[in-house]
């Protein structure tokens, strides 16, 4: 079975320039996770969805940053313009319980902003 | 402040040896999780555990949640490389709903 999918790997954009990362959930898992993280700041929750519908975003930093999720296989999480501070791996993870169940996570993209 | 600290940041030791990794906080968790990430993947669940006092074995893995249920440790017996990795604790804290992450153990084992 597929696992969580995620693109770009890598990505390396200037500062100001638009990025989109892109997730593929597991099939049938009603939850979807976008997590980013950092070595001074660890794992950290910036959204998550429930049947494709936002339940929590307090964790997205600032309005530069939105998540969308059209339908139960996609979603995406957009920073527009980028800054070398959101430099950092980003991961989506999956779940077919809830918030505090286990998470399937996607290998993550490799942010570098300059 | 970091809800979950985990200790120590960096471990490194040879082939054989054994370990205890830690997971401590001074807050309640309902229930407390232990992943592994591999260098340029996402983490991986090992084992959840939610009960006061509960251990739990994964073949050399040995995993306690306090009985407080505000900390929780991680021994492995007779490392081996294969178990080098990032080893994340994670927790949903009471009246919460979210898991929130230690920032982990990056453990090395040397051949």
């Amino acid at each position: 079975d597929a696992g969580v999918i995620q693109s770009p790997r890598h990505e390396v954009t200037e500062m100001g320039q638009e990025v989109t990362l892109r997730c593929k959930p597991i099939s049938g898992h009603d939850y979807l996770f976008w997590y980013r993280q950092t070595m001074m700041r660890g794992l950290e929750l910036l959204i998550y969805f429930n049947n494709n519908v936002p339940i929590d975003d307090s964790g997205m930093p600032e309005d530069r940053f939105s998540a969308k999720m059209p339908n139960a296989s996609f979603s995406t999480l957009k920073i527009q313009p980028s800054e070398p501070r959101d430099s950092a791996v980003y991961f989506c993870a999956s779940s077919p319980t809830g918030p505090g169940e286990k998470l399937f996570f996607g290998s993550g993209t490799q942010l570098s902003v300059l | 402040t970091q809800l979950l600290e985990q200790s120590p940041q960096f471990l490194s030791i040879q082939e054989g040896e054994n370990l205890t990794v830690y997971c401590n906080s001074s807050s309640v968790f309902s229930s407390l999780q232990w992943y592994r990430q591999e260098p340029g993947e996402g983490p991986v669940l090992l084992v959840t555990v939610v009960t006061g006092g509960e251990v739990k074995k994964l073949k050399r893995l040995t995993f306690q949640f306090g009985d407080a249920r505000k900390d929780s440790s991680l021994h492995i017996t007779a490392a081996q490389p294969g178990d080098t990795g990032l080893y994340l604790c994670a927790g949903v804290k009471g009246g919460s709903e979210k898991l929130v992450f230690g920032k982990g153990t990056k453990l090395t084992v040397n051949p």
